[in-house]
């Protein structure tokens, strides 16, 4: 069916290094992607977003990269600290500006001191 | 400007009783959205508003759940009667109509016991 997805559950990585997580999404017609970061016991927080007309943004130490040919998106975050350790899920907008966002499961990152 | 505010943080019921749960939005949002969210699994909406009005509702399970925005703004959302299966977190978001960005609370954590 339908859905957005993420290709790992866990991501574990040493402080200081890039991270990457990725996203599958199968609905060709969403035109717009968001990351969150979602820490034990709080709502999911806006990181970043990209709108299918870009294949690329860049925020604060984080990247989104959209790849529409394989449907593929994915979160650079750069130099991670601690403070970046958390659940990230990519979201899908789908139904234009009166839509509603679709989640995946989520990838866990885990940073190493 | 204030967040969205969700109260209660937690709850623990029995099966088959009733819970309800309070939202906030931000100030001028006009869209409201409400999300349940397993334990290890994305959000999923359940129900999303424009001011009083019903969007969708496609997702809630209309036998055991209600919910309502009657003056467009705070929203509560209740399951009766509850089951096991509802163990949750409900999250509750706010956007301003026509935006792409949404704003999430901390959510409710609901254990059905």
């Amino acid at each position: 069916g339908e859905s957005v997805g993420l290709h790992l559950p866990t991501l574990s990585v040493q402080e200081g290094d890039n991270s990457i997580i990725n996203c599958a999404y199968s609905n060709s017609a969403s035109d717009y992607f968001i990351w969150y970061k979602q820490e034990s016991g709080k709502g999911p927080q806006f990181i970043i977003d990209i709108r299918s007309n870009m294949d690329k943004r860049q925020g604060q130490r984080v990247t989104v990269l959209l790849n529409k040919t394989v449907k593929h998106l994915s979160l650079q975050i750069a130099a991670t600290q601690p403070g970046d350790s958390a659940v990230y899920f990519c979201a899908e907008k789908r139904g234009g500006s009166q839509g509603n966002l679709i989640f995946g499961k989520g990838t866990k990152l885990s940073v190493k001191p | 400007e204030a967040g969205v505010a969700q109260s209660p943080r937690y709850k623990i019921i029995e099966k088959r009783q009733s819970v309800a749960f309070w939202c906030n939005p931000i100030s001028g949002h006009a869209t409201l959205y409400w999300y349940q969210q397993i334990l290890g699994q994305g959000p999923k909406l359940l129900i999303q508003f424009q001011n009083n009005g019903v969007v969708d509702d496609s997702q809630l399970p209309k036998d055991r759940f209600s919910a309502e925005r009657l003056k467009g703004v705070d929203s509560t959302l209740k399951i009766q009667p509850a089951k096991l299966e509802d163990s949750a977190v409900y999250l509750c978001a706010s956007s301003v109509a026509g935006n792409y960005g949404y704003t999430f609370g901390s959510g409710t954590r609901l254990t059905v016991v």
